[in-house]
């Protein structure tokens, strides 16, 4: 069974300054995914960013960033340029890659509470 | 736009009833999961749906029922057999990855 640790609860940072969450999973397969996701105050699930694990070049969307080290299976999220309205809670989370269309459930890590001040 | 909608927004529960939880999707993906989520914590699987007629068990499906006789409805039945039903139930699909998310319905107790 996969497991998904997020070992900060709660963070703060100020705005237009950088954040790092951190993640780290136990797993046995050498196939799969890892995706941060965000849920603000409106509690929608949003997609925050998505690692696929045989790629070794750490994905980027704009302002956020990983550090996938597999070896160390850690999966720390880096979010410059604080912005107000990145205050929510982070999910890091797992699915093993099934091959072709994979229909993988998610593990979830327990969440971290971020709050951008102005 | 296509996107997966969940019903009611909130839903109350009175002892010993079971209730439904609505999840529609129009994006036309193969798989439907139904998640938990209890305060301050991550998401914990209930059930999940691969294909129409077909689901499986995730993690805490005791006290759930589900049934998947479209490709776009997916609904959740929590019965009386689970006493501790209060949460926040989120509902996603996928082809492949990743996963989208309904709104969620928080469920209470009355």
């Amino acid at each position: 069974a996969q497991t998904v640790t997020q070992s900060q609860p709660e963070m703060s940072v100020q705005e237009a300054e950088t954040v790092t969450l951190s993640c780290t999973y136990d797993t046995s397969e050498n196939n799969y995914y890892l995706f941060w996701y965000k849920q603000p105050p409106s509690r929608q699930m949003i997609l925050v960013i998505r690692q696929e694990a045989y790629k070794q070049q750490n994905a980027t969307e704009n302002r956020f960033s990983v550090n996938f080290q597999k070896a160390a299976k850690s999966f720390s999220l880096k979010i410059s340029d604080s912005q107000l309205g990145d205050t929510a809670m982070y999910f890091c989370a797992f699915t093993k890659n099934a091959g072709g269309t994979s229909y993988g459930k998610l593990t979830f890590g327990q969440g971290t509470i971020l709050t951008v001040h102005p | 736009d296509g996107g997966i909608t969940q019903s009611p927004k909130y839903l109350f529960r009175k002892e010993g009833q079971n209730v439904t939880l609505s999840c529609e999707q129009n994006l036309n993906h193969d798989a439907m999961y139904w998640y938990r989520q209890d305060p301050g914590q991550g998401l914990r699987l209930i059930y999940y749906s691969q294909i129409v007629n077909d689901f499986q068990k995730g993690d805490i499906a005791e006290g759930y029922s589900v049934s998947r006789e479209k490709k776009e409805s997916f609904p959740l039945t929590v019965t009386s057999a689970q006493k501790n039903p209060t949460a926040f139930y989120l509902c996603a699909s996928s082809t492949g990855q990743p996963q989208h998310f309904g709104d969620g319905t928080r469920l209470s107790i009355l």
